[in-house]
């Protein structure tokens, strides 16, 4: 069945520094991926989407990567803030093509 | 972007009773929405994808007549869940698309203690 692995379930860095998230996934070739970020007692915000034939996206301080031969999508966040403190979803669409499936998320820690 | 609202946003009831919780598309028809329920600490899981006008898809090991759905307009969808016990508490999240293949718009999120 599909897998959706998200490595660090924590990641704590400086005011300024680039958060480098992974995402990696197996027995599933999807056509798009899908990054969200969750603040505590919220629902999911969605953040960016990329599609298969995308090599990288970028929205503002955002960037994403999707490499379908590792099987893997890196979120870099740049110059990132104490407003970065979230938990961050990357999220596919299961195999059905009926739904989004999520992976445990990581949990960003900026500190001033 | 389009708004999903959820209603309530918390909720406690008795073990044994029925709790519904509401889903609305606020500026956009949603044929289907998806309700996730979220553990601490966990990820969301899939529950089930409701289909305005026909009956709801559960995904494996959701018990249907424990989490009854209804989708009867295009725009609302319920979740009720019926004789509630401890267990079932968790955070109930909805979900739903403008279109197929694009992003998905998160209800704020339902807090379920059942006590």
């Amino acid at each position: 069945s599909q897998k959706i692995e998200q490595n660090s379930e924590a990641l704590n860095i400086q005011e300024g520094k680039t958060a480098t998230l992974t995402c990696n996934y197996t027995n599933y070739s999807p056509a798009y991926l899908q990054w969200y970020r969750q603040d505590p007692g919220r629902g999911p915000v969605f953040l960016l989407l990329i599609r298969e034939n995308e090599k990288e996206k970028r929205k503002e301080r955002l960037k994403v990567t999707f490499d379908t031969t590792l099987k893997q999508s890196l979120f870099h966040i740049t110059a990132s803030q104490p407003a970065d403190s979230a938990t961050y979803l990357c999220a596919l669409r299961n195999q059905a093509g009926t739904a989004l499936i999520f992976g445990k998320g990581t949990t960003l820690s900026v500190s001033s | 972007g389009a708004v999903v609202s959820q209603h309530p946003s918390r909720v406690i009831c008795k073990s044994g009773t029925s709790v519904k919780i509401e889903c609305r598309s606020l500026d956009f028809q949603a044929t289907t929405m998806f309700w996730y329920r979220q553990f601490p600490k966990q990820s969301l899981m899939l529950m089930a994808t409701s289909n305005e006008g026909s009956k709801a898809t559960y995904e494996q090991g959701v018990e249907k007549d424990k989490f009854l759905i209804n989708h009867a307009s295009l725009t609302l969808s319920t979740l009720t869940v019926t004789s509630a016990h401890p267990e079932d508490s968790s955070f109930y999240i909805c979900s739903a698309r403008v279109q197929e293949n694009t992003e998905a718009f998160f209800g704020q999120g339902t807090r379920l203690t059942v006590v």
